[in-house]
Formats: C-alpha cells, structure tokens, sequence
C-alpha cells in the first residue's frame, strides 16, 4: 500500500515548455485534489476530482489542465510554463471527502 | 470569499514549553475544520473537528473548535524537538470536502 505517489518529485522547466505532473493512489479514493504551496500562502486549490470522469476548476485553475480517466490517476497538465508556476505541487487522496485528505510527498517545480 | 487565517506565522520556544496555535476563519458554509502538520514534506492529518467545545486529543497535542467565534486553536503540551514543523489548518466549506481552504500555516520551531 503506497498511498499517494507523486513523479517526478524536482522538476526544472524553461518558460514555454510543457509538462505532466503524475499522480497516483492506491486506496481507491474517490476525491482527488491538486494543490500548489507558495511561500507564506499555505496551499491553494487547482483542481479537483470527485471520480473517474469528473473534474472541477479550483482557486487558481489557470495554465493547467487535469483528466481523470481512472479513479487510480489524476495527471496535472501544465501547457505552457510560466515562472509564476514555481511552487511546490501537492496531490492528496481521500475515500468520502469527509475524513482528512492524504498528501502526496510533493513535486519541487521551477520554470526558468 | 472564503478565508482561514492563521495566527500567529511563526514561534520559536524551548522544549519543554506549551504552545497554542490559533486558526480563524470566514467560509460561507462549514462542514469541519482540520489541522495538518508538515515537516519536510507531505501534510500530515492531526485532527478534524466538527462540533463546537468538543476537545479533539491524540497525546500531547489537542484541539477544539468554536463554531460561534469562529475559530480553533491547537495546543501542543511538553514540546519535543520533533514537534518543529508547519502547522496548517484547512476550512471544509461544505461545498463538498475538494475544496478545501488552507490558511497560511504557522511555523513552529522547538529549540532544545
């Protein structure tokens, strides 16, 4: 039992190119989130999940793009970096949304 | 919109001392508070809470929420070293447990 696996874990792009943050449970959690941590801004929300087939814009959804095709996998699309994306990204699981959320360990993202 | 602020950003103590953490928040709907504690990397669940004046505790650590101020507090007791770490508190606005809303978080440092 994983839990919540995030790839790759650093990640150094220049401004323009694209890129596939990977996520990965297997707890068959139904809810699933991305989240960016910027200094002294805690974690916002980018986008969300609640089962395969369905996702939702967060508070800051712009520059990404999610899909959701299995309820194991929920890959964070950036299409066209921007130095303004430099965070670190975290992806979390949950079963009902009503208990307390598990994180990924984080993917360290810098555009240049 | 919503907002969880918390207070105060950051403490420095002596191990040993007891410590409270402050979280207020403005939600337009509430379902449960949570507090998560994070180290080097993923967030990790400490409590949920959910009704007021009902104490939250798992050893050292303790919590409860005042649904009528507004507000939570986290108390750590004995600090240890170990207990250095962000402590983050997130607002379930009931528009379904996705969407969680973080506050800032308050650095915690316990020097020996």
């Amino acid at each position: 039992n994983a839990g919540v696996t995030q790839t790759p874990k650093f990640q150094v792009l220049k401004t323009g190119q694209s890129m596939t943050l990977q996520c990965a449970q297997d707890m068959n959690h139904e809810y699933m989130s991305w989240y960016r941590q910027d200094p002294g801004m805690g974690l916002r929300l980018i986008h969300y999940s609640v089962g395969a087939g369905i996702t939702d814009q967060g508070e800051v959804p712009n520059g990404y793009n999610v899909s959701r095709s299995t309820t194991e996998d929920f890959p964070l699309r950036l299409l066209s970096a921007a130095p303004s994306q430099t965070s670190v990204y975290f992806c979390a699981s949950s079963f009902t949304g009503a208990y307390g959320y598990t994180f990924g360990s984080g993917t360290r993202l810098t555009v240049v | 919109e919503d907002k969880v602020v918390q207070s105060p950003l950051s403490l420095v103590v002596h191990e040993g001392d007891t410590v409270t953490l402050n979280c207020s928040y403005e939600v337009t709907n509430f379902r449960s508070l949570l507090w998560y504690k994070q180290e080097k990397k993923a967030p990790t669940f400490l409590f949920m809470l959910t009704s007021s004046g009902i104490e939250k505790k798992s050893g050292r650590l303790s919590s409860i929420l005042d649904k009528k101020e507004l507000f939570s507090i986290l108390n750590i007791t004995a600090t240890q070293t170990g207990d250095s770490a962000v402590y983050l508190c997130a607002v379930d606005p009931a528009q379904g447990a996705q969407k969680l809303v973080f506050g800032q978080g308050t650095r915690l440092t316990i020097n020996p």
